[in-house]
């Protein structure tokens, strides 16, 4: 596609219940980064997938957080019984390969757990 | 997060100049970048300096760089009611992943 692309572009979820987030990167980028964008708080790194690479797993907050990357392409993260801490703004980014590659961003997915 | 270092908050008076400071950790960053992102919109590159620059300058944008002191800053020319937004700083992990950290952002607020 044009961009990278995410849904849905807004969650709303009870709390316990899981949740799936979807991103659809630029075809052909290898690497597709998780973020987390709480109000009021920066920029909170999650996963990181490069090509074939094991992912870099090292900023998911816990062990309810998990991601996976399908055929190098669309990558779905996965909440499993949310909280409330849990609500933030979701973005997925990818980009190409290389030193300066630029990485383009999604809108992002607003969750809210209630 | 620790590697990248930015206070979260900046409020200028609409026509001054804003400078936006970022310190990182990564020694071996080649390419540094500052990244914008506008109320309910994703985050876009505004620019970026490679490692062996001290400056560039983009029209009101200018970037200082330096390598000793692991210091960046963007400065804002003539700030805009436009320019409100945040910016995040972020270079590029070499060796292995080339993987881009970013900083958490500043919020830049332009008031009259």
């Amino acid at each position: 596609g044009a961009g990278v692309s995410q849904s849905p572009s807004n969650k709303v979820t009870e709390k316990g219940k899981d949740v799936e987030l979807r991103c659809d990167p630029i075809s052909g980028h290898t690497a597709l980064y998780w973020y987390r964008q709480s109000l009021g708080q920066g920029l909170e790194f999650l996963i990181y997938f490069q090509g074939n690479s094991a992912p870099d797993k090292s900023g998911l907050p816990s062990d309810r957080f998990s991601a996976e990357r399908t055929g190098g392409s669309v990558s779905t993260l996965t909440i499993q019984r949310t909280q409330q801490e849990d609500s933030a703004v979701y973005l997925c980014a990818s980009s190409s390969d290389g030193m300066n590659t630029e990485a383009f961003f999604g809108q992002g997915t607003r969750l809210t757990v209630v | 997060g620790e590697d990248v270092e930015q206070s979260l908050f900046l409020s200028v008076r609409e026509g001054d100049s804003s400078v936006i400071n970022c310190t990182y950790t990564d020694s071996s960053s080649t390419y540094l970048y500052w990244y914008k992102q506008e109320p309910g919109a994703g985050l876009q590159l505004l620019t970026y300096i490679f490692s062996n620059m001290d400056m560039k300058q983009d029209q009101r944008l200018t970037v200082l760089l330096n390598k000793k002191d692991k210091h960046l800053s963007l400065r804002i020319a003539d700030t805009q009611t436009g320019d409100s937004a945040i910016y995040f700083c972020a270079f590029r992990r070499t060796g292995g992943y080339n993987k881009l950290i970013f900083g958490a952002g500043t919020r830049l607020a332009v008031h009259p």
